[in-house]
């Protein structure tokens, strides 16, 4: 089975606090989702990597950045919290080459900015 | 913009077929239908998708109509355990920036 882990379950930050979540996969799957998850507007894609190194900015990539050094490691930092950034965080992972390519999530971590 | 509708909520008794619709009345040729669910304080989980034909598995059937711009999805024996969110969601396979999740379903499902 495809295990997604994130680092923390629930974080609280303060605002201005460079905020680090970390999502790491064991199944060698290239791609990796980081999404934000909000009552009422469903998950929102914030950036995606399709390869070590790579990135690609989703929907609402502004106040967020990311970094994967390797294949199994994708983590979201936000530079400078905001309460705006209080959200449930969702990582996700899927692999390449096959017809569906289903996504896998972690179990989210939700993130409070005080 | 989502490009599916899907009721805000749904009740079903338990042990009846819940059946859970989605509109994607814009949906495209090369376009799949997915449906995932969350349940409360997890990661959301693919259940099953489609193209143009229905579709079983283990968890549930897809029932699709033959122009494609809606859906239902059955769970045919409800039980408490599948109270959750459930996301219909249409997209390109291979395209990896197309993954956009609406508000969803929320079924409840009762003894």
């Amino acid at each position: 089975d495809v295990k997604v882990t994130q680092s923390s379950r629930y974080l609280v930050k303060r605002t201005g606090e460079k905020v680090f979540l970390e999502c790491v996969q064991d199944m060698d799957h290239e791609n990796m989702f980081w999404y934000r998850q909000d009552p009422g507007l469903g998950l929102r894609l914030i950036y995606f990597s399709y390869d070590v190194k790579m990135k690609e900015k989703g929907d609402i990539p502004e106040g967020y950045s990311v970094s994967r050094e390797k294949k199994e490691r994708f983590s979201l930092i936000l530079e400078s919290a905001s309460t705006n950034q209080t959200s449930m965080y969702l990582c996700a992972t899927t692999t390449s080459g096959v017809p569906y390519n289903e996504q896998f999530f972690g179990p989210g971590t939700r993130l409070t900015v005080l | 913009d989502a490009k599916t509708t899907q009721p805000t909520s749904m009740d079903c008794a338990e042990g009846r077929a819940a059946n859970l619709p989605c509109n994607h009345s814009t949906i495209s040729g090369n376009e799949y239908v997915y449906w995932y669910r969350q349940i409360h304080s997890q990661g959301p989980q693919y259940i099953i998708h489609g193209l143009k034909n229905n579709e079983t598995n283990e968890m549930a059937s897809l029932i699709i109509t033959e122009d494609r711009k809606s859906s239902t999805l059955i769970l045919p024996h409800a039980t408490l355990r599948d109270t959750a969110v459930y996301y219909c969601i249409v997209r390109v396979p291979y395209n990896n920036n197309d993954m956009r999740f609406g508000a969803g379903t929320r079924l409840t499902v009762k003894p």
